[in-house]
């Protein structure tokens, strides 16, 4: 099973502050990987697939980047709505699917 | 618009069996695999697996393989997801998504959420 390493757990920012969150993959999963975001008591979002592809709707400050087994997901500038959980997920062994652990972003 | 609504709150005995719907509406129901989808309370995502909705067929996790079964009724757009033998630790979120890319193509990636069904698990 390709297991998914979020880093860091924890991303303490301020609004307007550029946030670079991490995830890698324990073998390569080409570029089958996308982000999701998840705020409280909401169902997750679906913002980047295939590593950099925005999903419709997702605004141009998010952005995603890697291939094999490195990715990124930056926000170039956060906004107070996107405090939330982000996680990784790959879909490069269909049909077994795997997603990070999570990275949360709160206010600093 | 594309809309999953999913039934309601469900309190399981451990041993008990649950089933969760998950109906669909603003698409094309056969088109797009549905994929179930949990959370434990504070914990991560974990995928359970998809069925097909226009064949029927089904892929389940290797963890919930014997205790999983995922089905659909192409009359009502509505697929469903039985879980036996449930224990404590399957207390949990538990969320319907359909997928991004049609049947046609390798699916995996999860576009439009179910509102999400706690199972509550306890003597």
């Amino acid at each position: 099973e390709i297991v998914l390493t979020q880093s860091p757990a924890t991303l303490s920012l301020s609004p307007g502050e550029r946030a670079t969150l991490s995830c890698r993959a324990s073998q390569s999963v080409s570029s089958y990987l996308a982000w999701y975001q998840q705020k409280p008591g909401q169902a997750p979002r679906l913002l980047i697939y295939d590593a950099s592809n925005r999903a419709t709707g997702i605004p141009a400050r998010f952005s995603g980047s890697g291939s094999g087994t490195d990715f990124t997901l930056t926000i170039s500038s956060l906004e107070p709505e996107d405090f939330a959980v982000y996680y990784c997920q790959q879909r490069s062994i269909w049909p077994r699917v795997t997603f990070g652990g999570g990275t949360k972003v709160e206010i600093k | 618009q594309v809309q999953l609504v999913q039934s309601g709150a469900e309190m399981k005995k451990p041993g008990a069996s649950v089933k969760v719907s998950c109906k669909a509406s603003g698409y094309s129901f056969t088109g797009y695999y549905i994929h179930w989808v949990r959370q434990a309370p504070g914990q991560g995502l974990e995928w359970m697996g998809w069925i097909n909705p226009n064949s029927g067929g089904t892929k389940y996790a290797q963890k919930f393989q014997g205790r999983v079964t995922m089905t659909r009724d192409t009359s009502t757009r509505t697929g469903y997801m039985e879980l036996s033998r449930l224990r404590s630790d399957d207390t949990a979120v538990y969320y319907c998504a359909r997928d991004l890319l049609p049947t046609e193509v390798t699916p995996g990636y999860f576009q439009h959420w179910g509102q999400g069904t706690l199972v509550t698990v306890s003597s």
